[in-house]
């Protein structure tokens, strides 16, 4: 069974500053793939980033990077540069075979000015 | 940006009431779900579908029911809502490579 593990409920960074969320991921198969999702208080779900299990370096975009560590079944969710606008609702979600993403149960992040 | 649209997003109704949650993808995209999510939980997929005329319940058991007659619309229907039914119900589409989902903005339903 696939399985998403976020253990940190709430964050919370300064302004500018970096954070790190964490996600662990359970799957016996070969191919998957780890997405991140932000949620805003509106509610819609933003794609953030995607890792590839046969990806060689981790993925980027802008300010969000993917520390994937395939050996720890981790895939943690690095935003540098923190602004006010990252203040949101954080998942982490996996892919296996079959196209469904299974969800972990989000991390709360504030950004404090 | 995505083009996956659903109507209404915010509806307040009384128990026993029948309702239906539009989702409509201009993508093309054959696979689309339905994910409930409670407030600041996380996502339980309900129901998937892969194509027309295939439709498939999720992980979570519910009582709604979804229709995939066109590839480009994918509702969902309560027959008699109740309070229990109130959460949020994100629409979702997937066709590139990597199986992102593309989300609609949620419908909001409160049942009193």
């Amino acid at each position: 069974a696939q399985k998403i593990t976020q253990t940190q409920p709430g964050m919370f960074v300064q302004e500018k500053e970096a954070v790190t969320l964490d996600c662990t991921y359970d799957t016996s198969d070969p191919s998957y793939g780890l997405f991140w999702y932000k949620q805003p208080s509106s509610g819609e779900m933003i794609f953030l980033i995607y890792q590839g299990s046969y990806d060689q370096q981790n993925a980027t975009e802008g300010r969000y990077s993917l520390n994937f560590q395939k050996a720890r079944k981790s895939a943690n969710l690095v935003i540098s540069a923190s602004q006010l606008g990252d203040s949101a609702m954080y998942f982490c979600a996996m892919r296996t075979s079959g196209s469904r993403l299974t969800f972990g149960e989000g991390t709360q992040l504030t950004v404090n000015p | 940006e995505a083009d996956i649209y659903q109507t209404p997003r915010y509806l307040v109704i009384g128990t026993g009431k029948k309702i239906t949650l539009e989702c409509s993808q201009t993508m093309g995209h054959d696979k689309m779900y339905w994910y409930q999510q409670d407030p600041g939980m996380e996502l339980h997929l309900i129901h998937y579908s892969y194509g027309v005329n295939s439709t498939e319940k999720g992980d979570l058991s519910s009582e709604s029911t979804v229709s995939r007659i066109r590839t480009e619309h994918f509702p969902l229907t309560l027959e008699s809502a109740r309070p229990s039914h109130t959460s949020q119900y994100l629409c979702a589409s997937s066709g590139g490579m990597t199986g992102e989902l593309f989300f609609g903005e949620g419908s909001r339903l409160t049942v009193l």
